[in-house]
């Protein structure tokens, strides 16, 4: 284990399903991101939160919707999703104004079906 | 914004062979330069960095070298052996920006044949 911890581990779910992932870190940081990675684009970021607060939004649609209610927890809501979202959803959390890299989870690995 | 650029995209080396991966990034100002390996299954874990102010750091069979004038840096891992097949990947950042936003590179899938 990282410390970072994501589940689930894998999700298959339908078009019209709503479903959520969930990352947790034990390492005490303040910054946490979602990337999406896929055969076309590696390592894709999507959202970042630093101290709690939305820091950047890249352009993803709005089916997928970020939250993170404390600096320890971030989840990704899901709904409406489309095959092409099929891929692997990857947590990471850093020390806000430190300079280091970050710490990723294991992943949830999504097929939309 | 910062663009990073790796090459190769696939690497085969023989075991006990070197294996040099080279990246290189847009924006003077990112100072922060980490390396990630990605096994199967597995999300990607930090395996050696280095900041601007160094031109270059080892840690065993794994070395980084930067040239910030060039704007590149390179990982060199000797000795390969199986255990070393994954996928890496280079990033760069301003370190201290807010959210620390990493820009990685493309990714290298490395092969290491016994």
């Amino acid at each position: 284990e990282t410390g970072v911890t994501q589940t689930p581990r894998h999700l298959v779910m339908g078009m019209t399903n709503k479903k959520s992932l969930k990352c947790e870190q034990h390492l005490g940081h303040n910054a946490m991101y979602w990337y999406k990675q896929s055969a076309k684009k590696p390592l894709e970021l999507m959202f970042v939160y630093s101290l709690e607060e939305r820091v950047e939004n890249n352009s993803v649609p709005s089916r997928f919707s970020p939250e993170c209610p404390n600096s320890s927890h971030l989840f990704l809501h899901l709904h409406t999703l489309q095959p092409e979202d099929s891929a692997l959803y990857l947590c990471a959390s850093s020390q806000e104004g430190g300079v280091g890299g970050y710490t990723f989870g294991s992943g949830t690995r999504l097929t939309v079906v | 914004g910062e663009n990073v650029e790796q090459h190769p995209s696939t690497l085969s080396v023989q075991e006990g062979d070197s294996a040099v991966i080279k990246c290189t990034y847009s924006d003077s100002a990112s100072n922060y330069f980490p390396w990630y390996k990605q096994e199967l299954g597995k999300g990607p874990q930090l395996i050696i960095d280095i900041r601007s102010n160094v031109g270059e750091k080892k840690d065993q069979r794994i070395a980084v070298t930067l040239n910030k004038t060039a704007k590149h840096f390179s990982l060199h891992i000797t000795e390969t052996q199986p255990e070393d097949s994954a996928v890496y990947f280079c990033a760069a950042t301003i370190g201290g920006a807010a959210g620390n936003k990493l820009t990685f590179g493309g990714g290298t899938r490395v092969l290491v044949k016994p």
